[in-house]
């Protein structure tokens, strides 16, 4: 069955650390994308970043990195040098086909980070 | 500018009293779907849509229903509400081809 797991319920750093948050799926499918979203404490939902499961390079954007590897099902999210306003939930996901069409998106249950000044 | 827009935005009603949460989105984006975020449980879908009168459940449809009659509206029904639906509603639609979704602001439901 598919299924998106984020261990970090929630992590404090001090502004300038570098942190990681962690993302592991289980999924069935060989073809599925991976995505992250961002969650500031004004509530709207924001998309980060897609990556195909035939895709493993990972990517950089700014102080962002995401490390896709998939023999150990991970999807990690790495944030260098933190700033306040990093402070939000990240929702890790996974997406794939359905049988009737359309495709499912799973979610985890986010990790909350906190960015202390 | 790009964007789904959700109303109402906050409502507080009573178990059984019909209501409807409005959604809309101006990208032209084929697939509209419905997901209620709850602590601890991320998000879960509720219905989703691949195009106009093309609806289908997703994981927690029981006690809600859909219509897609235009491509950029998805209204989700509570035909008659009950406390578990107490909860942050979010509309989201997406291309197909592209899989990531863009979000509307969320509407926050109390029932009591």
């Amino acid at each position: 069955a598919q299924k998106v797991t984020q261990a970090q319920t929630e992590i404090s750093v001090v502004e300038k650390e570098d942190v990681t948050l962690d993302c592991v799926y289980e999924t069935r499918d060989t073809t599925y994308y991976l995505f992250w979203y961002k969650q500031p404490p004004s509530g709207e939902l924001v998309f980060l970043i897609r990556r195909n499961s035939f895709d493993e390079q990972n990517e950089i954007s700014g102080r962002y990195s995401w490390n896709f590897q998939k023999s150990t099902s991970s999807f990690n999210f790495t944030i260098t040098a933190s700033q306040v306003v990093d402070s939000a939930v990240y929702f890790c996901a996974l997406s794939e086909p359905r049988n009737t069409g359309g495709f499912k998106t799973i979610f985890g249950a986010g990790t909350r980070l906190f960015v202390k000044a | 500018e790009a964007q789904v827009t959700q109303n109402p935005r906050y409502l507080i009603t009573v178990t059984g009293k019909k209501l409807t949460v409005t959604c809309s989105q101006n990208m032209n984006h084929e697939y509209m779907s419905w997901y209620r975020q709850d602590p601890g449980l991320g998000l879960r879908q509720i219905y989703y849509s691949m195009n106009v009168e093309v609806t289908d459940k997703g994981d927690v449809p029981e006690g809600y229903k859909v219509s897609r009659k235009e491509k950029r509206n998805f209204p989700l029904i509570l035909e008659s509400p009950s406390p578990n639906q107490t909860s942050l509603y979010f509309c989201a639609s997406s291309l197909p081809g592209r899989r990531e979704q863009y979000f509307g602001p969320g509407t926050r439901l109390t029932v009591t």
